[in-house]
């Protein structure tokens, strides 16, 4: 069954702080993984898309990495901030279609 | 002005009322998308359209329908609403491109009591 997991469920870091999100997905035949950042209240936005052949995407603070073989991807957000407070959802696409598998996202709280 | 506008933002009505939820872009996208987002859950799809005069069913189709009235407007409809289709719904739109990403609007809260 095409699944995408994600942790941990919610995370909670004080400002300037790092941290690391897991997806692991079990998507077959696998197209291309992506990153979205969700606001309370708001559509999910692009952070990251990366395909089969790539091991490492970053947008500004936000990197993402990607391990085929395990099937498995972290998004790593370096020195937080208070706007990073949103869900993070990871997405994978299935080779050659419309379907998109979302999880169910991580909801990180940062702290001033 | 916002690339995916959906309307209404909220909307809090009846069993057995139709309802009607638009979608509008000005991204130029052929591909456009409805989602409903469930706590605990992630989005499901819906219906999904590649151009006007193409219509596709989702994993989740029962008890809706939709609209392509143009490459820019996409509607969903509950025909006669339920409970259970209380949701946050999202439109998205997408290039045809290969490995583009998804644009969604800020969704529209239904509340059906």
């Amino acid at each position: 069954k095409n699944q995408v997991e994600q942790s941990p469920q919610s995370l909670i870091i004080l400002e300037g702080k790092n941290c690391t999100l897991q997806c692991n997905y079990t998507v077959s035949p696998f197209s291309n993984l992506r990153w979205y950042k969700q606001d309370t209240g708001r559509g999910p936005v692009s952070l990251t898309i990366m395909t089969f052949s790539e091991n490492t995407k970053s947008n500004g603070r936000y990197t993402a990495t990607l391990d085929a073989d395990t099937k498995q991807s972290s998004l790593h957000i370096t020195a937080s901030q208070l706007s990073d407070s949103a869900s993070y959802i990871c997405v994978v696409n299935l080779s050659g279609t419309y379907k998109y598998i979302f999880g169910t996202g991580t909801r990180l709280k940062v702290l001033a | 002005d916002a690339d995916v506008t959906q309307t209404p933002r909220n909307r809090i009505t009846k069993t057995g009322k139709r309802i009607m939820l638009e979608c509008s872009q000005t991204k130029g996208h052929d591909r456009m998308y409805w989602y409903r987002q469930d706590p605990g859950l992630g989005l499901r799809l819906i219906y999904y359209s590649f151009d006007v005069k193409d219509i596709n069913k989702g994993e989740i189709s029962d008890g809706y329908s939709v609209s392509r009235q143009a490459q820019a407007k996409f509607s969903l409809s509950l025909e006669s609403a339920i409970p259970n289709q209380t949701a946050l719904y999202f439109c998205a739109t997408s290039d045809s491109w290969e490995n583009q990403p998804q644009h969604f609007g800020d969704g529209t809260r239904l509340s059906i009591l």
